[in-house]
């Protein structure tokens, strides 16, 4: 399996454009993770789908971040519109169920670093 | 708000030595994992410990759990260059983990 896999893997843009980042899983995977990274906060969660449906978007930061997951293979993280602030490291991350129900690792994708000018 | 918290931020040290991160964490957990992320890279799992265990080991790895002080250390053992990297605990209740803010490990050639 090829892993993770995400595009772009750098996406420049300016404020106020809408931003769309892309994610597929590994195949058999029934958990898909979107991550924020920055210096300032660090490793943040932002939302989790479990068979394609969204289970926690508390992290979500605000109405501008959208995601959906149309199906097991694809997932979409967009930004409408972008500001300044949103730039950041963003990773998509799948798992399966392990044996233990509670058990599992999650495997990153490379991440895609956006900037917003 | 992150669940982990990891000690120290950063360390450097001689190939060889040994080296060792602290996590700690503020609610019940299921399970804790690390991982590693190298610079410019996705993060990569490295070992899982579950909250009814003690200690785990994976070659030069040894990850410990104190429930009590809520509470993991991560060692690395004979470390090598190639070891450089930063190191995240994750901490889960359920499905959700939450990362701390990770240690920056550099070891000097």
């Amino acid at each position: 399996d090829a892993g993770v896999i995400q595009s772009p893997r750098h996406e420049v843009t300016e404020m106020g454009q809408e931003v769309t980042l892309r994610c597929k899983p590994i195949s058999g995977h029934d958990y898909l993770f979107w991550y924020r990274q920055t210096m300032m906060r660090g490793l943040e969660l932002l939302i989790y789908f479990n068979n394609n449906v969204p289970i926690d978007d508390s992290g979500m930061p605000e109405d501008r971040f959208s995601a959906k997951m149309p199906n097991a293979s694809f997932s979409t993280l967009k930004i409408q519109p972008s500001e300044p602030r949103d730039s950041a490291v963003y990773f998509c991350a799948s798992s399966s169920n392990g044996l233990a129900g509670d058990s599992y690792e999650q495997y990153f994708g490379p991440g895609t670093r956006l900037t917003v000018t | 708000s992150q669940q982990g918290e990891e000690d120290p931020q950063a360390l450097s040290i001689q190939e060889g030595e040994n080296a060792t991160m602290n996590c700690s964490y503020k609610t019940s957990i299921n399970n804790l994992q690390w991982y590693r992320q190298n610079s410019g890279r996705g993060l990569v799992h490295l070992i899982l410990i579950r909250s009814n265990e003690r200690e785990k080991h994976s070659g030069r790895l040894r990850v410990t759990l104190d429930t009590s002080k809520k509470s993991s250390s991560l060692l690395i053992t004979a470390s090598r260059a190639a070891d450089t990297a930063s190191y995240f605990c994750a901490t889960s209740g359920t499905y959700k983990y939450i990362f701390g803010t990770g240690t920056r490990l550099k070891v000097l050639a």
